[in-house]
Parts: C-alpha cells; structure tokens; sequence
C-alpha cells in the first residue's frame, strides 16, 4: 500500500507570494494534519482535517489555511510568505478523528516525506 | 500546556555504542500518550513506539528500548550496538486530550544522532 504523498517536493516562492502543498493520505485514513517544520525544531501543528471539515488548529495566523477533498486528500495554502514561512511542511494522516479514546490507543500518524518551502 | 524538552541536541558516538535519548515531558493530563519517530535525512518521519500514561511496562525490541517513567516525566530511548544507519534526528512526541484533544502530536526540538563507522 502507497504511504502518505505529498507535491510537489520542493518550492520557491518570494515575499508576498502564495503557495499550495497537496497531499493524499493512506488509503482508507479519513484524516489528514498539517505540520510546519523549521529548520533545527520539531514539527510544529498547523492544522487537522476530518471527514473534510476542520477539526484542530494549532498557533498559525490567518495568512495559513487548508481544505480536504471528498477523496480525503488535502491542499495546504499560505498567503502573503514570509521570510519565516521557509520550512518543511509535513502532512501526516491516520485513520479516524483522534489519536486515542480512554486511555486504549487507537492511532499512529504517519507522515509524508514533507514539502520544502523556501521562501527568497 | 504540553511540551516536550529534549535536552541533547545533537550526540556523537562510534558504531556498536549504546546510546541513550533523554526526553521529559509537560502535562496536566493524567491520560496522555508518548511517541518517539524518527527523521532520516529523507525527511519523512517514521514512527518507531507509542505508550499511554498508564503502562510503565518498559520494553525491548530488538535494539531499541524505551524507559518510561512518570515519577521523572521521561521518556528515554535507547539504541543498543548502534549502526551508522541509526544517524538521524529522533523526536520524541506527546498527545493529550488539553490543546490538541488527542488529535495531534506535540513535538520536542529533536536529537541529531551520529554513529561514525
């Protein structure tokens, strides 16, 4: 089975600009999350798509923003790029709304191979 | 709120060591789940163990082993005989039910690790 994609690999964009990163999650895996990752940290949680509306949203300004498709796949939008918006954006997809109920684990996000956004 | 500190950012040792990744984690939950992945310089991250709050049960597979204690709120990995395929950035990871309610992964800032040959 096909792992988590992701398009294209990498991208630069100028200050100002806007850009779209697709995703298609695992087959059979209704949900879809969205993670910057800069340079030197650790992924960070942008945002979290289920059964196509949104369902979590981390610290990111309104300049991000997302969308899923009926087929589960997903497209990440960033307006006006900033300098700071130079990362790795990772999409991870499991298969229900949450990671775990009631103390029994449930899921494991598992990733794609990321998007590379520099922005000049 | 959840953090996740990783102390260690980048460690260095020569084929077939034992090395040790420390992990501590922050959270007012008392039902959470803990998860280490690692990155390959490929980028993707590949998820290696999970464990919830209430299973300090420390396990072995293979090479790897994993402490977990919640008197210390750590959460360490250990590579045993180490390879130079192991090199890459390991993140341990942390979900609860407050900020992200059990739908996504807080990350620590990762440890580079390096096995020379």
């Amino acid at each position: 089975d096909a792992g988590v994609t992701q398009s294209p690999t990498h991208l630069i964009k100028t200050r100002g600009q806007h850009v779209t990163l697709r995703c298609s999650p695992i087959s059979g895996h209704k949900s879809v999350s969205w993670y910057q990752q800069v340079l030197g940290q650790g992924p960070q949680f942008i945002f979290q798509y289920y059964e196509k509306e949104e369902r979590g949203r981390g610290n990111f300004p309104d300049r991000f923003s997302a969308r899923q498709f009926p087929n589960y796949s997903s497209e990440l939008n960033v307006n006006a790029l900033l300098l700071g918006d130079s990362a790795l954006y990772l999409c991870a997809s499991s298969p229900n709304l949450v990671l775990w109920t009631s103390g029994k684990i449930t899921d494991t996000q598992y990733f794609g191979p990321g998007t590379r956004l520099t922005v000049l | 709120a959840q953090k996740v500190t990783q102390a260690q950012t980048e460690i260095s040792v020569v084929e077939k060591e034992d090395v040790t990744l420390d992990c501590v984690y922050e959270t007012r939950d008392t039902t959470y789940y803990l998860f280490w992945y690692k990155q390959p310089p490929s980028g993707e991250l590949v998820f290696l163990i999970r464990r919830n709050s209430f299973d300090e049960q420390n396990e072995i597979s293979g090479r790897y082993s994993w402490n977990f204690q919640k008197s210390t709120s750590s959460f360490n990995f250990t590579i045993t005989a180490s390879q130079v395929v192991d090199s890459a950035v390991y993140f341990c990871a942390l979900s609860a039910s407050m900020d992200t309610g059990r739908r996504a992964l807080t990350f620590g800032s990762g440890t580079r690790l390096q096995v020379q040959p």
